[in-house]
């Protein structure tokens, strides 16, 4: 079936530092969203993303859809304490009702 | 709008037990799924339904079943519960195939 690799698996960072994590896949896809979860708390979503080159913005969260319609990015500027979580990339095949999920990219933030 | 709920919480069952995971979105949303969760795995679709009435397997379907009662409410069924079905289960919805919205998560243990 379908897969989505994210990397990395997880990040230590400090406070104030810029973060930036990908999924790629061998499919192409017509959707690419990016949730978070926190720890005890189902997955938010945070960006949703439909056309190809697509860059789209949440406050510090920057998230683009690659050209090749097969990656896409997240980037967090200045992270802050609460942004410790889960980041999850999702992706969806045109027609296809179901989602397929990134393993998830742990952040710990380092005050 | 309370969005998506579940109910329990928290449940702790012993192997051969049965119960049903109860779960419902006030966002008039036509599709709905059932997700666990395992450490390292993501997030795995154990079935969903397209819209009232119609269910489809998701990737993990084996020991479940599944209700789609009305718009509003898709439960889960485990006949006979066993030590590898002990997850975080998540369900979500979403009003097309796309952005899906999640509940806050069942967590089981079958002993």
């Amino acid at each position: 079936g379908q897969q989505l690799n994210q990397s990395p698996q997880s990040m230590f960072i400090q406070e104030g530092e810029d973060v930036s994590m990908n999924c790629t896949s061998s499919s192409i896809f017509n959707t690419w969203l990016w949730y978070k979860q926190d720890p005890g708390e189902g997955p938010v979503l945070l960006i949703a993303l439909y056309k190809a080159g697509e860059l789209t913005s949440n406050g510090r969260l920057t998230a683009q859809f690659g050209i090749t319609r097969k990656d896409s990015f997240l980037n967090i500027s200045a992270s802050i304490p609460s942004d410790v979580g889960i980041y999850f990339c999702a992706g969806q095949v045109q027609g296809a009702q179901k989602l397929v999920f990134g393993q998830g990219t742990r952040l710990t933030i380092n005050p | 709008n309370a969005g998506v709920t579940q109910t329990p919480k928290f449940q702790v069952l012993k192997t051969g037990q049965s119960m049903t995971l109860q779960c419902a979105q006030d966002m008039n949303h036509n599709s709905m799924y059932w997700y666990r969760q395992d450490p390292g795995m993501g997030l795995r679709l154990i079935y969903y339904s397209a819209s009232e009435g119609t269910t489809d397997k998701g990737e993990v379907p084996n020991g479940y079943n599944v209700s789609r009662l009305n718009k509003r409410e898709f439960s889960l069924r485990l006949e006979s519960a066993a030590p590898s079905q002990t997850s975080v289960y998540f369900c979500a919805s979403s009003l097309e195939d796309n952005e899906q919205f999640f509940g806050p998560g069942t967590r089981l243990t079958v002993l």
